[in-house]
């Protein structure tokens, strides 16, 4: 069964300083790669996904992930934090299912907090 | 571009009441939508997969019966909680593609709807 880790539930950081959410997969084929920001009360908003090629995606507002296939992670980062970053980050997989069918399966999320 | 909304956005009903929750997109045409419950701090929990025109594909352990879903036209799906009891309540979000059963496409999500089951 495929399955997505968010090792941190809550990362801080300084407005200014650059950011990472980390993300991991476990997948039996090749994983198909999301983020997605929720602010308090709205739904899931897109931010970037990975799908082939470069393994530095870029994506809104400043994001970029990388794909690290040895690894199996796919962190999120930003050069720069802004207080309005704050959130919380999920990240996705979709693989392949031994039903055929490709589910999307999300990591429980990472609340982000900037500070001033 | 690929609005999602949903209605209502909260709903307070009372135990053993049935609760209808609508899935639009508002400028696409959403040949897949999806279902998720969302406990506080906790992740989206797939409930299940619909197609238009299609009987909806339930994940293991959501009681079909409990947890209609139609998607009648290629721009809403409904979920009708039935028979509503206190652990029903759950935040509820649906999200639309418009491929199916293409890993790659984009999901959009709604903005959630809060249920709470007195």
């Amino acid at each position: 069964a495929q399955s997505v880790a968010q090792p941190e539930d809550q990362v801080n950081v300084a407005e200014g300083n650059p950011l990472t959410v980390k993300c991991t997969y476990s997948v039996s084929g090749n994983p198909y790669l999301f983020w997605y920001v929720q602010y308090p009360n709205r739904g899931l908003q897109f931010l970037l996904k990975y799908i082939t090629g470069d393994n530095l995606v870029k994506g809104s507002y400043g994001f970029e992930a990388e794909f690290n296939k040895s690894q199996t992670s796919f962190h999120l980062k930003k050069p720069s934090a802004l207080v309005s970053d704050s959130a919380l980050y999920f990240c996705a997989v979709r693989a392949l299912t031994s039903g055929g069918s490709y589910i999307p399966t999300f990591g429980r999320g990472t609340s982000l907090i900037v500070h001033p | 571009g690929a609005v999602v909304s949903q209605h209502p956005s909260w709903v307070i009903c009372k135990s053993g009441t049935s609760v209808k929750i609508e899935c639009r997109s508002l400028d696409f045409q959403a040949t897949t939508m999806f279902w998720y419950r969302q406990f506080p701090k906790q992740s989206l929990m797939l409930m299940a997969t619909s197609n238009e025109g299609s009987k909806a594909t339930y994940e293991q352990g959501v009681e079909k019966d409990k947890f209609l879903i139609n998607h009648a036209s290629l721009t809403l799906s409904t979920l009708t909680v039935t028979s509503a009891h206190p652990e029903d309540s759950s935040f509820y979000i649906c999200s639309a593609s418009r491929q199916t059963g293409t890993p790659t496409d984009t999901q959009y999500f709604g903005p959630g709807t809060r249920l709470t089951v007195l």
